[in-house]
């Protein structure tokens, strides 16, 4: 069976800090990963993914995350957040024969002044 | 080209009560998923189609029930709301069934059972 954790629900930052959000994940089979955001009162956004090739990935607003196959992991990294960033992150793996998304409990960023 | 739509955006009904959620895919996506995410909660698969068919659900009872249309729109129904099935109902449209392709989620429908 697959799993996905994510190891803390919250995470409080102070602007400009750096971030490191915690995705662990179990599978007997190959995965695509992805990183789901959702700002507040509002529906998912797919922020970065890995299916293949270089396992540093990169969104367009700075967020990064390193596929890790060896320990199964693939953190979401951001060097200096900003306060519109506070949300909520979802780390989803793609695995299996039907390739259904397993989702994590999520992530609360928090970005304060 | 026009992203995952869903209609209504909010709605409220009492107990007992059927519901029916619309979903509109994104242009040229065969496969619709069907997603409840509680307050606070990460979101819970209900349910897949692709091209017409159910490909896959998740642990929900029958009264969850959907379609799929020829132009791959999609319906969820629900019958006999209960209390607990107040959530932010998400629909997610992607190109083929699994695969590993990405989904892209229309804003949801905020359902309240009173």
């Amino acid at each position: 069976a697959q799993s996905v954790t994510q190891l803390d629900s919250q995470v409080p930052v102070f602007e400009e800090a750096p971030v490191e959000l915690r995705c662990n994940y179990s599978s007997s089979v190959s995965v695509y990963l992805f990183w789901y955001v959702q700002y507040p009162n509002q529906g998912l956004q797919l922020l970065l993914k890995y299916l293949s090739g270089s396992t540093l990935v990169e969104s367009i607003n700075g967020f990064e995350a390193e596929f890790n196959k060896s320990q199964t992991s693939f953190h979401l990294r951001k060097p200096s957040v900003h306060i519109s960033d506070t949300a909520e992150y979802f780390c989803a793996p793609n695995a299996g024969n039907n390739r259904k998304l397993i989702w994590g409990l999520g992530t609360s960023l928090a970005v304060n002044p | 080209e026009t992203g995952v739509t869903q209609s209504p955006t909010h709605l409220i009904k009492t107990r007992g009560q059927q519901v029916t959620l619309r979903c509109s895919s994104q242009s040229g996506h065969n496969t619709v998923s069907w997603y409840q995410q509680a307050l606070g909660q990460g979101p819970q698969f209900i349910f897949q189609y692709y091209r017409e068919e159910e490909n896959g659900r998740g642990n929900f009872p029958p009264r969850f029930s959907g379609l799929q249309f020829p132009n791959y729109s999609s319906e969820l129904n629900v019958n006999a709301l209960e209390l607990d099935d107040s959530a932010l109902y998400l629909c997610a449209s992607s190109f083929k069934a699994g695969g590993g392709i990405e989904q892209f989620f229309g804003p949801g429908t905020r359902l309240t059972v009173l």
